[in-house]
């Protein structure tokens, strides 16, 4: 069956522009993941859903980020009046439960820069 | 708050060789260790997913092993490729939310 997606694949963006990244989790998965990965950071968590609710936000690193999640799929990503630090790889895991044996299976990303 | 590190950064060895990467973890209050495995420009495949109760998973040339009470895991490869090079990363799940704790991935180059 189909795997994760995300779009747009890349985006490039002025500082202090909104941005919205979208992800298509795996049809029936429940839990959906959102990390960053950048060169000086490495892969790190932003906030996941289990449903519509997202229990855990701590990893959004600032209140410049928010995440919503409708119908139980897609999931949207906003960085609002972007920075250059927010230029990374964005991206987005789905699994069958949030229970901690569930395998989390990936998108390809989407690759942000800020100029 | 988890630490997961990675040891060896970066990898190269000639085809064929079998190798073995090591990854650490500070909080053994895991529910499970996963290895991925990505190519540049691409997002993670998972490769194994070891529960905080087994010891060891197996798929085709991969082995992991998880040893809890002294924080490790292994991925052993045998009998290496040219094309199982790639970036290997080991994440930890600490919470009934399964958020994964990253390390910093070993770069692995099998030469031909």
């Amino acid at each position: 069956g189909a795997g994760v997606s995300q779009s747009p694949s890349n985006k490039v963006t002025e500082k202090g522009k909104d941005v919205e990244l979208r992800c298509d989790p795996i049809s029936g998965h429940t839990a959906l993941y959102w990390y960053r990965q950048s060169l000086g950071q490495g892969l790190e968590f932003l906030i996941y859903f289990q449903g519509n609710s997202a229990p855990d936000k701590s990893g959004l690193p600032s209140d410049r980020f928010s995440a919503e999640r409708t119908g139980g799929s897609v999931s949207t990503l906003t960085i609002q009046r972007t920075q250059q630090e927010d230029s990374a790889v964005y991206l987005c895991a789905s699994s069958r439960a949030r229970t901690g044996g569930e395998t989390q299976y990936f998108g390809p990303g989407t690759r942000l820069l800020v100029l | 708050k988890q630490e997961v590190t990675q040891i060896p950064a970066a990898l190269s060895v000639p085809e064929g060789e079998n190798l073995v990467l090591n990854c650490s973890f500070t909080d053994s209050a895991i529910y499970n260790l996963q290895w991925f495995r990505q190519d540049p420009g691409k997002g993670l495949t998972s490769l194994l997913l070891i529960q905080s109760s087994q010891r060891e998973q197996t798929s085709g040339r991969l082995n992991a092993s998880l040893d809890k009470s002294s924080g490790r895991s292994t991925l052993y490869i045998a009998a290496s490729q040219p094309g199982d090079s790639a970036t290997y990363l080991c994440a930890a799940s600490n919470n009934a939310g399964n958020m994964l704790t990253f390390g910093g991935g070993t770069r692995l180059m099998v030469k031909p």
